[in-house]
């Protein structure tokens, strides 16, 4: 059975830091993995996927890279802004998508 | 290109009685599956239809159950509702075979 962990649950940081979130995952027989944020009570926007043969995917200042032997994801956001406070949710993606507990980030001006 | 839809936004029930979710898919997707988002947490993994079948099913009772329609709709039904079963309820559609999944707005639902 898939599990997926994230750290740190929580992050505060003041704006212009570059920051790193971590994903782990048990089962490196994923197919994919996807990134995704959620602001409070809304649904989730999807920010970047990852296919299992790829190492790694950039948009804008995010960058997301996987490890399938280590069975870990990093999230990279650069240059942070306060409209990046939001949680961030990673998921293994097999016939479902497993997800993590989610990392909530808040970008202080 | 209409992205994925969820009705209604917000939603009461008491205990006991039933609720039922609808979502439409992405344009050009043929799998939707629905997730269940308590506060606080990550969501969990309900089921997915594709080809109106059921196609995995999470750790979920049989009084949740769903529909897929052949224009690619779907409906969450779940009956005797019980408190706990208050959550965020996300719909996500895609294409069979892992690839990306986009996701709806969701539908809060309150059991009292």
């Amino acid at each position: 059975k898939q599990e997926v962990t994230q750290i740190p649950a929580a992050l505060s940081v003041p704006e212009g830091e570059n920051l790193v979130l971590n994903c782990s995952f048990t089962d490196s027989a994923i197919y994919n993995l996807q990134w995704f944020r959620q602001d409070p009570g809304k649904g989730l926007t999807s920010l970047l996927l990852i296919q299992s043969s790829q190492r790694e995917q950039t948009s804008g200042r995010l960058n997301a890279s996987l490890d399938k032997s280590s069975g870990r994801s990093t999230l990279y956001i650069a240059a942070s802004q306060p409209g990046d406070s939001a949680t961030y949710l990673c998921a293994g993606a097999g016939n479902m998508l497993t997800f993590g507990g989610g990392t909530r980030l808040m970008v202080k001006p | 290109e209409t992205g994925v839809t969820q009705s209604p936004t917000h939603l009461i029930k008491t205990r006991g009685q039933q609720v039922t979710l609808r979502c439409s898919s992405q344009s050009g997707h043929n799998t939707v599956s629905w997730y269940q988002q308590a506060l606080g947490q990550g969501p969990q993994f309900i089921f997915q239809y594709y080809r109106e079948e059921e196609n995995g099913r999470g750790n979920f009772p049989p009084r949740f159950s769903g529909l897929q329609f052949p224009n690619y709709s779907s409906e969450l039904n779940v009956n005797a509702l019980e408190l706990d079963d208050s959550a965020l309820y996300l719909c996500a559609s895609g294409l069979a075979g892992g690839n990306e999944q986009f996701f709806g707005p969701g539908t809060r639902l309150t059991v009292l």
